[in-house]
C-alpha cells in the first residue's frame, strides 16, 4: 500500500456533535479503504472509495474521496457512544501484496 | 463473520522462551499479513505473503519469522521471546487480485505478555 497521514490522531467529541477525520497522500491514490477498531477489538473493514469524487454513505457515516485521488474523509453526523474506536485508513497503490494503514483516528465520544 | 483465526487469545510467557502465535483462514485468501500494535497505536506491518512458499518482512523490524507452507495457515515465531516483544499480534488476510486492493479481514488477535 501507500503511505498516508491521518488527522487527526485524536478527537473527543460530545454525543450528538459531528466528527470529521482526514487521511491524505502526496500521490495519487488507485483507491482507498476505511476501517474502525473497537476499544479491544480487531480492525473491521467499513468500505472501499476507488473513483474520482466518490462520495458514499453507510448511516450516518459519510466517505468522500477527493477529486484528484490524494485524500479522502469519513464525517459522522450526530455521534453516538455506539461510534467510539480508531478510524484507520489504507490505500492501494503500486506495492504488489503491501497492506499498510495510516497513523489512525483515536475518536472519543462523551455520553 | 470472518473465518481467520488467532490462537491463543492470550499469553504470558517468560523472557528467553521460543513461541509460535497461530493463524488460520478457512477463506482461500492468498494474501496474509502480520501486524503489532500496542494498545491505542498504529498497526504496524512486520511480515505478509502474497501466497504459499512466499513471504516478505513489513515496514517495522521485528525478530520475529514467519512461513506460509500451506494456503490457509501463516504461524509466526519468536525464537527468544524479550519484555520488548509484548504487545498485540493481529494477522489478517484478503483475496489476491493482482494490484487490485480487496477487503481484509482481521483475526482477533494474540495479546502477548513476556516477563
Amino acid at each position: 500500500g501507500q503511505q498516508v497521514m491521518q488527522i487527526p490522531q485524536y478527537q473527543h467529541v460530545q454525543e450528538g456533535e459531528d466528527f470529521t477525520t482526514y487521511c491524505n497522500s502526496s500521490t495519487t491514490l488507485s483507491n482507498i479503504q476505511w476501517y474502525k477498531q473497537r476499544p479491544g477489538g480487531h480492525p473491521v473493514f467499513l468500505i472501499q472509495l476507488v473513483k474520482s469524487g466518490e462520495v458514499k454513505k453507510q448511516k450516518r457515516l459519510t466517505f468522500q474521496f477527493g477529486e484528484a485521488k490524494k485524500n479522502s474523509s469519513l464525517h459522522i453526523t450526530a455521534t453516538q457512544t455506539t461510534d467510539v474506536g480508531t478510524y484507520f485508513c489504507t490505500a492501494g497503490g503500486t506495492s504488489y501484496g503491501k497492506l499498510t494503514f495510516g497513523q489512525g483516528t483515536i475518536l472519543t465520544v462523551h455520553p | 463473520e470472518a473465518d481467520i483465526y488467532q490462537t491463543p487469545r492470550y499469553l504470558v510467557i517468560g523472557t528467553g522462551k521460543k513461541i509460535t502465535l497461530e493463524c488460520s483462514q478457512t477463506m482461500g485468501h492468498d494474501k496474509m499479513y502480520w501486524y503489532q500494535q500496542d494498545p491505542g497505536m498504529e498497526l504496524h506491518l512486520i511480515h505478509y505473503s502474497y501466497g504459499v512458499n512466499s513471504t516478505e518482512k513489513g515496514d517495522l523490524s521485528s525478530e520475529s519469522t514467519v512461513s506460509r507452507i500451506r494456503t490457509e495457515h501463516f504461524p509466526l515465531t519468536l525464537e527468544s521471546a524479550r519484555p520488548s516483544h509484548t504487545s498485540q499480534y493481529l494477522c489478517a488476510s484478503r483475496k489476491g487480485q493482482g494490484l487490485k486492493n480487496t477487503e481484509a479481514f482481521f483475526g482477533q488477535g494474540t495479546r502477548l505478555t513476556v516477563v
